[in-house]
């Protein structure tokens, strides 16, 4: 049974820095990976997904990595400002369609 | 614009009495979802449409069900809500049923039961 485990649980850190969120999956049989946004009280926004042929995918300031062999993805998030608080999650996608989640990292950035 | 939309926001019932949560969108897409995330946790997959295929994940207890009378709609019945049941209840579609595709999310409905 896929299990997906998201560290650190929370995170605070000062405006301006770089930080990088880790995930980790304990099947390798995935076709994709997602990260998401969720806001306090909020659904999930999409922010970047990686296919299972590929290494990473860069959006503006964010940028993912996925190493399927070792079942490990991270994201980077550059520069990091207030409005990037939020609640981050890995999803990964297995057969059937399926989203299996982490239980998020809590971000914090300080002003 | 094109979006998933979720009604209520925020439903509180009580211990036992049913309730339905709906789900719309104007993505026109082929795939339907509902997951379950209680407080602080991985949201979790109960049951997918595909078209009007239904899929039911293995450990979706017994008291939820499922409709979907039309592409626009999905709708969650909880049959008898206990109190292990108040959590946020996520509605997503995707285009098709291709594990390649991303899943776009609703903004949720809160579920309190008293």
């Amino acid at each position: 049974k896929q299990e997906v485990t998201q560290i650190p649980a929370a995170l605070s850190v000062p405006e301006g820095e770089n930080l990088v969120l880790n995930c980790s999956f304990t099947d390798s049989a995935i076709y994709n990976l997602q990260w998401f946004r969720q806001d306090p009280g909020k659904g999930l926004t999409s922010l970047l997904l990686i296919q299972s042929s590929q290494r990473e995918q860069t959006s503006g300031r964010l940028n993912a990595s996925l190493d399927k062999s070792s079942g490990r993805s991270t994201l980077y998030i550059a520069a990091s400002q207030p409005g990037d608080s939020a609640t981050y999650l890995c999803a990964v996608m297995e057969y059937g369609n399926k989203l299996v989640f982490g239980a998020g990292t809590i971000l914090r950035v300080k002003s | 614009d094109a979006m998933v939309i979720q009604n209520p926001r925020y439903q509180v019932t009580q211990f036992g009495k049913p309730v339905t949560l709906s789900c719309s969108q104007t993505l026109n897409h082929n795939v339907m979802y509902w997951y379950q995330q209680k407080s602080s946790q991985a949201p979790k997959l109960l049951f997918h449409y595909y078209d009007k295929d239904f899929n039911n994940e293995a450990d979706t207890p017994d008291n939820f069900q499922s409709r979907r009378p039309n592409t626009s709609f999905c709708f969650l019945d909880i049959r008898s809500p206990g109190l292990g049941d108040a959590a946020m209840y996520l509605c997503a579609t995707s285009r098709r049923d291709y594990s390649t595709d991303t899943q776009y999310f609703g903004p949720g409905t809160r579920l309190t039961v008293l």
